[in-house]
């Protein structure tokens, strides 16, 4: 299985942009990068995923590098409720999704 | 459209006793998948069903199995359980495997096992 690399934890200031970052240098041509995040007390929450182009949905938007061998997580406005474990996952076919430890994000009002 | 649905919330046993977790996936989901998270260990596929099949299967012992059922349903069970199976047990359901492979899970809030 691919594995993924993120810092153990960034901090943010409320209201302002927060850039996750995640690599991935061992992805192969068939991995979806997906971002997962947990909040305390709950199941993980799917975030947003992408395969080679540039990914923007309602919570997040997702820049993948030319060579897909990283890719960054963006919250355009982080909020208290964004504090979380993000996880950055390589998935293929079939839906064994392997969680490393994730990136520990704390928002500062 | 509601949510993945675990029950129990909590649940407390005695070592050597066996559980049954059980988990209702988002309406028209055939996919199921079970993890466990610990603290030391994060996140950790069990298996994977699928149309009461399983597909995909994790390095757990044998005293961990699954089931399926043809509403998709789908139920754990741990049997003789260590103290080490202590966790949170997740069920994630997905619409994978009906035409779009990659699309996201969708996971419940879990049951917390402890076992003393």
């Amino acid at each position: 299985d691919a594995k993924t690399t993120q810092p153990n934890s960034m901090e943010s200031n409320e209201e302002e942009p927060v850039h996750l970052p995640c690599n991935h240098s061992t992805i192969s041509g068939t991995d979806y990068i997906h971002w997962y995040r947990q909040l305390p007390s709950q199941g993980p929450e799917y975030v947003i995923h992408g395969l080679t182009s540039n990914v923007n949905n309602r919570m997040a938007s997702l820049a993948i590098a030319e060579d897909r061998k990283s890719s960054t997580l963006i919250l355009h406005r982080a909020t208290l409720r964004d504090a979380a474990v993000y996880y950055c996952i390589l998935s293929a076919y079939g839906n064994k999704l392997v969680f490393g430890a994730g990136t520990i994000l704390r928002v500062k009002s | 459209k509601a949510g993945v649905t675990q029950t129990p919330r909590y649940l407390i046993k005695t070592r050597g006793q066996q559980v049954t977790l059980s988990c209702s996936p988002i309406s028209g989901h055939r996919s199921v998948s079970w993890y466990q998270q610990t603290p030391g260990q994060g996140l950790q596929f069990l298996f994977e069903y699928f149309s009461e099949t399983q597909r995909n299967k994790g390095n757990f012992p044998g005293r961990f199995s699954g089931r399926q059922f043809s509403n998709s349903r789908s139920e754990m069970n741990v049997s003789t359980l260590e103290l080490g199976d202590s966790a949170l047990y997740l069920c994630a359901s997905s619409s994978r495997g009906q035409g779009s492979y990659n699309s996201p899970l969708h996971f419940g809030n879990g049951t917390r096992l402890t076992v003393t």
